[in-house]
């Protein structure tokens, strides 16, 4: 049973470009978590997802951040216009349902040069 | 608002020496709480999860944490260390207002020395 996969493990953008991160959650999971983690910093949640629905986004960004779990597919983070500060690593977890233990991807390094 | 705090940002060890890791929390109703590892340039694993029942929970790879409602606290400790332990870790709680947030602390980084 393979575990949470996210792609890329790292991603490198300009400022101003696009950056799309992919997380396909453990199998028989409907639940997706995004959680954002700065430079020496902890973990901060920032979207939660069921299949197509978002049901909690009060961590998202107000602007350029996006996400989506579609009915077939992986969940997308989406960041547009990236700057500088979006530099971090980001972590998908997952779980059967709400009150369920999360299990966590490896995480996208995302570095905007 | 919840919140957890880790204390230590760094703990240096020398391997086969105790460790412990200290996490105290503020809640006001009653807690889940968590610890997870992160192995270098890997995701976050979880280590053990206190949900009820005994206050003594016992996790992977020899580590364990007690619970103390009174002190608030919800330390990490391994008798004796190995190199393979090198790797920071996180205290976290889910959020009251929504049980799919987790709340993580700042994380502890532990460095095992030979």
């Amino acid at each position: 049973n393979a575990g949470v996969m996210q792609n890329p493990r790292h991603l490198v953008r300009r400022r101003g470009q696009e950056a799309r991160l992919r997380c396909s959650p453990m199998k028989g999971h409907s639940h997706v978590y995004w959680y954002r983690q700065l430079p020496e910093e902890g973990l901060k949640f920032m979207v939660y997802l069921q299949k197509e629905n978002i049901i909690d986004e009060s961590g998202m960004p107000k602007e350029r951040f996006s996400a989506e779990f579609p009915k077939e597919g992986p969940s997308i983070l989406r960041i547009q216009q990236v700057v500088r500060g979006d530099s971090a690593a980001y972590f998908c977890a997952s779980s059967p349902g709400t009150t369920n233990t999360q299990y966590f991807g490896p995480g996208t390094r995302l570095t905007v040069l | 608002a919840q919140s957890v705090t880790q204390l230590d940002s760094q703990v240096p060890v020398f391997e086969e020496a105790p460790v412990e890791l200290r996490c105290n929390y503020s809640s006001s109703v009653s807690v889940y709480l968590f610890w997870y590892v992160q192995y270098p340039n890997q995701g976050l694993q979880l280590l053990l999860k206190y949900l009820s029942g005994s206050t003594l929970v016992k996790g992977i790879n020899g580590f364990e944490a007690e619970f103390n409602k009174s002190q608030t606290s919800f330390h990490l400790r391994k008798p004796s260390v190995h190199i393979s332990d090198t790797a920071e870790y996180f205290c976290a709680v889910p959020s009251h207002s929504s049980a799919s947030k987790i709340i993580f602390g700042s994380g502890t980084r532990l460095s095992i020395r030979p």
